[in-house]
Protein backbone atom coordinates (compact mmCIF):
# COMPACT_ATOMS: atom_id res chain seq x y z
CA UNK A 1 0.00 0.00 0.00
CA UNK A 2 1.03 3.74 -0.18
CA UNK A 3 2.27 5.16 3.11
CA UNK A 4 4.99 7.83 4.69
CA UNK A 5 6.73 5.66 7.12
CA UNK A 6 9.81 6.43 8.83
CA UNK A 7 12.85 4.23 9.12
CA UNK A 8 13.29 4.46 12.80
CA UNK A 9 10.77 5.42 15.44
CA UNK A 10 13.35 6.50 18.47
CA UNK A 11 16.22 8.17 18.08
CA UNK A 12 18.62 9.38 21.39
CA UNK A 13 21.10 12.23 20.93
CA UNK A 14 23.69 14.02 22.94
CA UNK A 15 23.44 17.10 23.43
CA UNK A 16 25.59 19.56 21.01
CA UNK A 17 25.67 16.07 18.40
CA UNK A 18 23.81 16.35 15.20
CA UNK A 19 20.85 14.92 14.48
CA UNK A 20 19.33 12.92 11.33
CA UNK A 21 15.82 11.97 11.21
CA UNK A 22 14.53 10.05 8.42
CA UNK A 23 11.36 9.56 6.10
CA UNK A 24 10.18 7.20 3.18
CA UNK A 25 7.33 8.03 0.80
CA UNK A 26 5.60 5.51 -1.92
CA UNK A 27 3.84 7.74 -4.04
CA UNK A 28 5.75 9.16 -6.36
CA UNK A 29 2.95 11.76 -7.33
CA UNK A 30 3.97 13.29 -3.90
CA UNK A 31 5.39 16.68 -4.84
CA UNK A 32 5.39 18.73 -1.57
CA UNK A 33 6.84 17.61 2.33
CA UNK A 34 6.56 19.12 5.50
CA UNK A 35 8.24 18.72 8.68
CA UNK A 36 6.33 19.46 12.05
CA UNK A 37 7.64 18.88 15.45
CA UNK A 38 5.32 17.73 18.15
CA UNK A 39 5.95 17.92 21.82
CA UNK A 40 3.97 16.00 24.33
CA UNK A 41 0.90 17.48 24.53
CA UNK A 42 0.70 20.33 21.99
CA UNK A 43 -0.20 20.31 18.50
CA UNK A 44 1.96 19.52 15.34
CA UNK A 45 4.27 22.68 14.82
CA UNK A 46 5.66 23.17 11.41
CA UNK A 47 9.42 23.19 10.91
CA UNK A 48 10.73 23.25 7.86
CA UNK A 49 8.98 22.42 3.97
CA UNK A 50 10.57 20.98 0.69
CA UNK A 51 8.91 20.86 -2.98
CA UNK A 52 9.76 18.48 -5.33
CA UNK A 53 11.81 21.07 -7.54
CA UNK A 54 14.25 20.72 -5.09
CA UNK A 55 16.83 18.60 -3.30
CA UNK A 56 18.26 20.31 0.13
CA UNK A 57 16.54 23.64 1.76
CA UNK A 58 17.72 24.86 4.67
CA UNK A 59 16.61 26.94 8.12
CA UNK A 60 17.84 27.66 11.31
CA UNK A 61 19.83 24.28 12.68
CA UNK A 62 17.79 22.50 10.43
CA UNK A 63 18.10 21.41 7.10
CA UNK A 64 15.54 18.74 4.37
CA UNK A 65 17.22 16.72 2.12
CA UNK A 66 15.02 15.23 -0.71
CA UNK A 67 16.10 12.29 -2.55
CA UNK A 68 13.09 11.51 -5.42
CA UNK A 69 14.84 9.04 -6.85
CA UNK A 70 14.64 5.99 -3.93
CA UNK A 71 11.32 8.57 -2.40
CA UNK A 72 13.22 9.44 0.78
CA UNK A 73 13.89 12.84 2.83
CA UNK A 74 15.52 13.57 5.50
CA UNK A 75 15.44 16.26 8.39
CA UNK A 76 19.15 17.36 9.91
CA UNK A 77 19.06 19.22 13.20
CA UNK A 78 22.42 20.72 14.02
CA UNK A 79 23.71 21.08 17.49
CA UNK A 80 20.87 19.45 18.76
CA UNK A 81 19.32 20.83 21.85
CA UNK A 82 17.18 19.75 25.02
CA UNK A 83 14.48 21.80 23.59
CA UNK A 84 14.26 19.51 20.14
CA UNK A 85 12.98 16.62 22.44
CA UNK A 86 9.98 15.66 20.76
CA UNK A 87 8.10 13.55 18.44
CA UNK A 88 9.00 14.40 14.14
CA UNK A 89 6.77 13.69 11.65
CA UNK A 90 6.99 13.93 7.97
CA UNK A 91 4.18 15.15 5.74
CA UNK A 92 3.09 14.44 2.32
CA UNK A 93 1.01 16.35 0.13
CA UNK A 94 -0.04 14.55 -3.24
CA UNK A 95 0.23 16.38 -6.73
CA UNK A 96 -3.42 17.47 -7.35
CA UNK A 97 -5.51 16.36 -3.76
CA UNK A 98 -5.63 19.92 -2.95
CA UNK A 99 -4.05 21.04 0.26
CA UNK A 100 -4.50 17.69 1.91
CA UNK A 101 -1.56 15.53 3.55
CA UNK A 102 -0.63 12.41 4.76
CA UNK A 103 1.67 12.25 7.91
CA UNK A 104 3.84 8.89 8.82
CA UNK A 105 3.98 7.57 12.18
CA UNK A 106 6.76 9.52 13.56
CA UNK A 107 9.99 9.37 15.15
CA UNK A 108 10.69 9.92 19.08
CA UNK A 109 13.79 12.50 19.34
CA UNK A 110 15.43 12.37 22.83
CA UNK A 111 18.51 14.28 23.73
CA UNK A 112 20.70 13.60 26.51
CA UNK A 113 22.04 16.62 28.56
CA UNK B 1 -3.16 36.38 15.98
CA UNK B 2 -5.10 33.68 18.52
CA UNK B 3 -3.83 30.80 15.98
CA UNK B 4 -5.88 27.95 15.97
CA UNK B 5 -8.25 27.47 18.23
CA UNK B 6 -9.96 24.37 19.86
CA UNK B 7 -12.47 23.49 22.59
CA UNK B 8 -12.62 21.83 24.66
CA UNK B 9 -9.01 20.90 24.82
CA UNK B 10 -10.03 17.80 27.15
CA UNK B 11 -13.74 16.02 27.05
CA UNK B 12 -14.98 12.72 28.77
CA UNK B 13 -17.95 11.17 27.23
CA UNK B 14 -18.86 7.64 28.34
CA UNK B 15 -20.31 5.42 26.33
CA UNK B 16 -23.22 6.00 23.88
CA UNK B 17 -23.02 9.74 24.13
CA UNK B 18 -22.57 12.42 21.60
CA UNK B 19 -19.10 14.67 21.39
CA UNK B 20 -18.55 17.55 19.74
CA UNK B 21 -15.23 19.50 19.17
CA UNK B 22 -14.90 22.72 18.15
CA UNK B 23 -11.94 24.47 15.70
CA UNK B 24 -12.06 28.41 14.88
CA UNK B 25 -9.20 28.45 12.02
CA UNK B 26 -6.71 31.37 11.82
CA UNK B 27 -7.70 34.17 10.80
CA UNK B 28 -7.92 34.45 7.14
CA UNK B 29 -7.72 31.13 6.30
CA UNK B 30 -10.77 29.18 4.73
CA UNK B 31 -9.59 25.75 4.82
CA UNK B 32 -10.24 23.63 7.55
CA UNK B 33 -8.84 19.81 8.35
CA UNK B 34 -9.12 17.00 11.14
CA UNK B 35 -7.09 14.69 12.37
CA UNK B 36 -7.21 11.84 14.99
CA UNK B 37 -4.15 10.51 16.85
CA UNK B 38 -4.03 7.88 18.75
CA UNK B 39 -1.31 7.22 21.42
CA UNK B 40 1.77 6.44 20.36
CA UNK B 41 0.64 6.91 16.65
CA UNK B 42 1.00 9.43 13.75
CA UNK B 43 -2.34 12.12 12.54
CA UNK B 44 -4.28 10.30 10.31
CA UNK B 45 -6.55 12.37 8.39
CA UNK B 46 -9.97 12.57 8.63
CA UNK B 47 -11.73 15.55 6.95
CA UNK B 48 -11.12 18.58 4.76
CA UNK B 49 -14.04 21.28 4.89
CA UNK B 50 -14.25 24.95 3.20
CA UNK B 51 -16.85 27.21 4.31
CA UNK B 52 -20.19 25.21 3.82
CA UNK B 53 -18.34 22.72 1.86
CA UNK B 54 -16.66 18.93 2.64
CA UNK B 55 -14.47 18.75 -0.02
CA UNK B 56 -12.65 15.55 1.44
CA UNK B 57 -13.82 13.03 3.69
CA UNK B 58 -12.34 9.94 2.62
CA UNK B 59 -10.92 9.93 6.53
CA UNK B 60 -13.66 9.73 8.30
CA UNK B 61 -15.57 6.63 9.55
CA UNK B 62 -18.68 6.17 7.60
CA UNK B 63 -20.80 6.07 10.65
CA UNK B 64 -21.53 7.90 13.88
CA UNK B 65 -18.69 10.65 12.78
CA UNK B 66 -19.71 13.56 11.09
CA UNK B 67 -18.37 17.03 10.76
CA UNK B 68 -19.26 21.09 9.09
CA UNK B 69 -17.71 23.96 8.76
CA UNK B 70 -21.12 26.73 8.56
CA UNK B 71 -21.01 30.09 7.33
CA UNK B 72 -20.69 31.49 10.69
CA UNK B 73 -18.72 29.87 13.59
CA UNK B 74 -15.88 27.31 14.09
CA UNK B 75 -16.24 23.87 12.67
CA UNK B 76 -17.52 20.83 14.24
CA UNK B 77 -16.37 17.33 14.70
CA UNK B 78 -19.39 15.42 16.11
CA UNK B 79 -19.23 12.17 17.34
CA UNK B 80 -22.57 10.01 18.03
CA UNK B 81 -22.54 7.00 20.57
CA UNK B 82 -19.39 7.00 21.13
CA UNK B 83 -17.21 3.99 21.99
CA UNK B 84 -13.91 3.69 23.98
CA UNK B 85 -12.27 3.19 20.64
CA UNK B 86 -13.28 6.50 20.09
CA UNK B 87 -10.75 7.87 22.60
CA UNK B 88 -7.76 9.89 21.06
CA UNK B 89 -6.72 13.13 20.43
CA UNK B 90 -8.27 15.29 17.67
CA UNK B 91 -6.19 18.13 15.88
CA UNK B 92 -7.70 20.75 13.92
CA UNK B 93 -5.65 22.83 11.26
CA UNK B 94 -6.33 25.54 9.06
CA UNK B 95 -4.65 27.24 5.56
CA UNK B 96 -5.05 29.74 3.51
CA UNK B 97 -6.71 29.02 0.20
CA UNK B 98 -5.22 26.72 -2.59
CA UNK B 99 -2.38 28.17 -4.45
CA UNK B 100 -1.91 27.51 -7.97
CA UNK B 101 1.71 27.11 -7.60
CA UNK B 102 0.93 24.11 -5.18
CA UNK B 103 -0.63 23.01 -1.66
CA UNK B 104 -0.03 25.73 1.78
CA UNK B 105 1.40 24.92 5.04
CA UNK B 106 -0.97 23.53 7.73
CA UNK B 107 -0.82 25.64 11.02
CA UNK B 108 -2.56 23.34 13.75
CA UNK B 109 -4.04 23.84 16.58
CA UNK B 110 -3.22 22.07 20.27
CA UNK B 111 -5.89 19.30 19.93
CA UNK B 112 -9.02 18.05 21.70
CA UNK B 113 -8.46 15.12 24.09
CA UNK B 114 -11.54 12.88 23.79
CA UNK B 115 -11.68 10.05 26.79
CA UNK B 116 -15.08 7.68 26.36
CA UNK B 117 -15.10 5.66 29.70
Amino acid sequence: GESVGLHLPTLSVQEGDNSIINCAYSNSASDYFIWYKQESGKGPQFIIDIRSNMDKRQGQRVTVLLNKTVKHLSLQIAATQPGDSAVYFCAENRANTGNQFYFGTGTSLTVIP
Amino acid sequence: NAGVMQNPRHLVRRRGQEARLRCSPMKGHSHVYWYRQLPEEGLKFMVYLQKENIIDESGMPKERFSAEFPKEGPSILRIQQVVRGDSAAYFCASSPPNRISGANVLTFGAGSRLTVL
